[in-house]
């Protein structure tokens, strides 16, 4: 199986900051790439799918990157809104996987 | 709009089963898959297994194969994910998600709190 890992487990950031998380897959899964937002006590989000492209109604602070193993989901400017944890998945086969969380808090 | 509504709160002991429902409305069913996705108390998001109701096929991740079973009634647009052999490691917020060509889970189900305790 396909594992996603992502880092960092955790961090805190400044209102207004950029904010980067990464996920790797232990094998190359194209572009089959999605990040997801969970509020503390709410439904997952779909934020981004197909590595870089955002759903309907995401801020366009939110972007991500990425092809094959490596890939980024970037905050340009970090809103007290944004706390949350945010967890990547792969779809590239008709098993899928997530990643096990990054929780982004406010400094 | 897509709107995937789950059954309500169970209490299960170990050892039993549990069977979640997930009754979809907006869209075409049979177009798109369905997907659960299990997180445990302070826990990540756990995909378990999805279906294809057009085909009638699941998958299963291998953490439950054998032990979880997906299914979908097209005519009442409803999607189910029975749990057997619960034990209390299997207590979770239980989720279904919706997926189609491009997009994994675009809309999500409320969640469905399964506890197993004894």
């Amino acid at each position: 199986d396909i594992q996603m890992t992502q880092s960092p487990s955790s961090l805190s950031a400044s209102v207004g900051d950029r904010v980067t998380i990464t996920c790797r897959a232990s094998q190359g899964i194209s572009n089959y790439l999605a990040w997801y937002q969970q509020k503390p006590g709410k439904v997952p989000k779909l934020l981004i799918y197909a590595a870089s492209t955002l759903q309907s109604g995401v801020p366009s602070r939110f972007s991500g990157s990425g092809s094959g193993t490596d890939f980024t989901l970037t905050i340009s400017s970090l809103q007290p809104e944004d706390v949350a944890t945010y967890y990547c998945q792969k779809y590239n086969s008709a098993l899928w996987t997530f990643g096990q969380g990054t929780k982004v808090e406010i400094k | 709009q897509v709107q995937l509504v789950q059954s309500g709160a169970e209490v299960k002991k170990p050892g039993s089963s549990v069977k979640v429902s997930c009754k979809a409305s907006g869209g075409t069913f049979s177009s798109y898959t369905i997907s659960w996705v299990r997180q445990a108390p302070g826990q990540g998001l756990e995909w378990m297994g999805r279906i294809i109701p057009i085909l009638g096929i699941a998958n299963y991740a291998q953490k439950f194969q054998g032990r979880v079973t997906i299914t979908a009634d097209k005519s009442t647009s409803t999607a189910y994910m029975e749990l057997s052999s619960l034990r209390s490691e299997d207590t979770a917020v239980y989720y279904c998600g919706r997926g189609i060509t491009t997009k994994p889970l675009d809309y999500w189900g409320q969640g469905t709190l399964v506890t197993v305790s004894s």
